[in-house]
C-alpha cells in the first residue's frame, strides 16, 4: 500500500541554521508529493509540491526535490527563522482514483531566538 | 475570498451523544474531504466526496456519516459519539482536474468526548 515515513521530531535548533527533515515513501506508480505546514491553531497550507521524478518544488526559501531512486523528498531550508516553527507534513497523492492524500506522521519544528 | 470555514471551533460532547461538523467553501470545488488528526499523528482520512450527491468512504469512516447536497457544504455527522472520536477534524477542497489538484484546508474542529 501507500505510506510516508518521516523523521521523528520534535526538531529544536537555532534561529539561521540549515534545516533538513527527512521524508521516504512507499507508492505504487508514481506519486506527487508534497509537504504541508501548519502554524499553531491553524489548519494545514500547502508550502511545495513535485509531480515527477527530478522535480524540485519550493516557496519561501523551503526546497526539496523527488527523488524516485530513494523514494525520499526531504525538506531543507538554509537558515531559518523563528517565525518557521510549526508542523511539517509530509504526503503523497496517486493519480489514479480521488486524488486522496496519504499523509506522514508530521514533524513539530521549533526555532530559538 | 473565505476559503474553507468550519464550525464550531471548539466542542465538549458526552458519550452517545451526537453531533455535525459543518464545513463550507466558497471556491467551486468539486472535491471535499473530512480528516482527522489525532495527537502526534498525520491525518486520516474520514470520508471525501467528488461532486454533490457523491460520497465514498476513507481509511476510518466507521462511526461517521457524510452527506454532500450541494458543491458548497459537506457536513459531517457524528451519530453516537465515543471517546476514540476525540480528535481535531479537519474539512479540505480541491478542484479535480487529469492534471491534479491542490487541497486547501479549513482551520479545524476541535472535539473532545467526555
Amino acid at each position: 500500500g501507500n505510506s510516508v515515513t518521516q523523521m521523528e521530531g520534535p526538531v529544536t535548533l537555532s534561529e539561521e541554521a540549515f534545516l533538513t527533515i527527512n521524508c521516504t515513501y512507499t507508492a505504487t506508480g508514481y506519486p506527487s508529493l508534497f509537504w504541508y505546514v501548519q502554524y499553531p491553531g491553524e489548519g494545514l497550507q500547502l508550502l511545495l509540491k513535485a509531480t515527477k521524478a527530478d522535480d524540485k518544488g519550493s516557496n519561501k526559501g523551503f526546497e526539496a526535490t523527488y527523488r524516485k531512486e530513494t523514494t525520499s523528498f526531504h525538506l531543507e531550508k538554509g537558515s531559518v527563522q523563528v517565525s518557521d516553527s510549526a508542523v511539517y507534513f509530509c504526503a503523497l497523492r496517486r493519480l489514479q482514483g480521488a486524488q486522496k492524500l496519504v499523509f506522514g506522521q508530521g514533524t513539530r519544528l521549533t526555532i530559538n531566538p | 475570498n473565505a476559503g474553507v470555514t468550519q464550525t464550531p471551533k471548539f466542542r465538549i460532547l458526552k458519550i452517545g451523544q451526537s453531533m455535525t461538523l459543518q464545513c463550507t467553501q466558497d471556491m467551486n470545488h468539486n472535491y471535499m474531504y473530512w480528516y482527522r488528526q489525532d495527537p502526534g499523528m498525520g491525518l486520516k482520512l474520514i470520508y471525501y466526496s467528488v461532486g454533490a450527491g457523491i460520497t465514498d468512504k476513507g481509511e476510518v469512516p466507521n462511526g461517521y456519516n457524510v452527506s454532500r447536497s450541494t458543491t458548497e457544504d459537506f457536513p459531517l455527522r457524528l451519530e453516537l459519539a465515543a471517546p476514540s472520536q476525540t480528535s481535531v477534524y479537519f474539512c479540505a477542497s480541491s478542484y479535480h482536474t487529469e492534471a491534479g489538484d491542490t487541497q486547501y484546508f479549513g482551520p479545524g474542529t476541535r472535539l473532545t468526548v467526555l
